[in-house]
């Protein structure tokens, strides 16, 4: 079945510091992957997703590249903010319509 | 427009009592899912509903868990004779299609805690 293993937390930043969560993932045929994103007291949020291999997705300066080779969908930032501390969750969409989540990582960035 | 909502945002029940958690999705969203959230843990998927079509039931975790959904409008989860391991937050998502690339949006989740 399809899975996704996501880099542990938490992770500690301070300003400015470049940003990477790794994600790696299993699945069968051709799936979509996600990242999304729960800011404190907040409901979970699309931060940005890829459908196809070598897709790029982007978003608040955020990215992420689907990578098939070595099924993996790493999340990087160049320089963090305070207010992207959150917890960061990669996901899968496959032929089975629900989403497969990793575990989540925890972000917190120092000012 | 509006979000997916969902109700209570807390419930705090005894063991061994029914809970019954409501969710409203977007207005036009014809998939609906539901999702558990343990505390530290990633989330769970629990069942899936799309448009008129039997739903997909195969991640409820037991018999105690049934969820009904009218139509494309409102859905609720029952859990009956809750355990202490059905403490967890159940988040309900909805998209425009049923498509494993679609967004899903997410409500902000029914905090369940069982005593």
């Amino acid at each position: 079945g399809n899975s996704v293993t996501q880099m542990e937390g938490p992770v500690t930043l301070s300003e400015e510091a470049f940003l990477t969560i790794n994600c790696t993932y299993t699945a069968t045929g051709y799936p979509s992957l996600f990242w999304y994103v729960q800011y404190p007291g907040e409901g979970l949020q699309l931060l940005l997703k890829a459908t196809k291999a070598d897709d790029k997705g982007s978003n608040k300066g955020f990215e992420a590249t689907y990578r098939k080779e070595t099924t993996s969908f790493h999340l990087e930032k160049g320089s963090v903010q305070v207010s992207d501390s959150a917890v960061y969750f990669c996901a899968l969409g496959g032929s089975a319509r629900q989403l497969t989540f990793g575990s989540g990582t925890q972000l917190t960035v120092l000012p | 427009g509006a979000g997916v909502s969902q109700s209570p945002s807390n419930k705090v029940t005894e063991k061994g009592k029914d809970v019954e958690l409501r969710c409203d999705p977007i207005s036009g969203h014809t998939a609906l899912y539901w999702y558990r959230q343990r505390l530290g843990q990633g989330l769970e998927f629990l069942i899936y509903f799309q448009g008129n079509s039997a739903p997909d039931k195969s991640g409820l975790p037991s018999d105690r868990f049934s969820a009904e959904r009218t139509g494309e409008s409102v859905s609720t989860l029952t859990i009956q004779r809750t355990q202490q391991e059905d403490s967890a937050v159940y988040l309900c998502a909805s998209s425009s299609g049923g498509s494993g690339g679609d967004e899903q949006f997410f409500g902000p989740g029914t905090r369940l805690t069982v005593l």
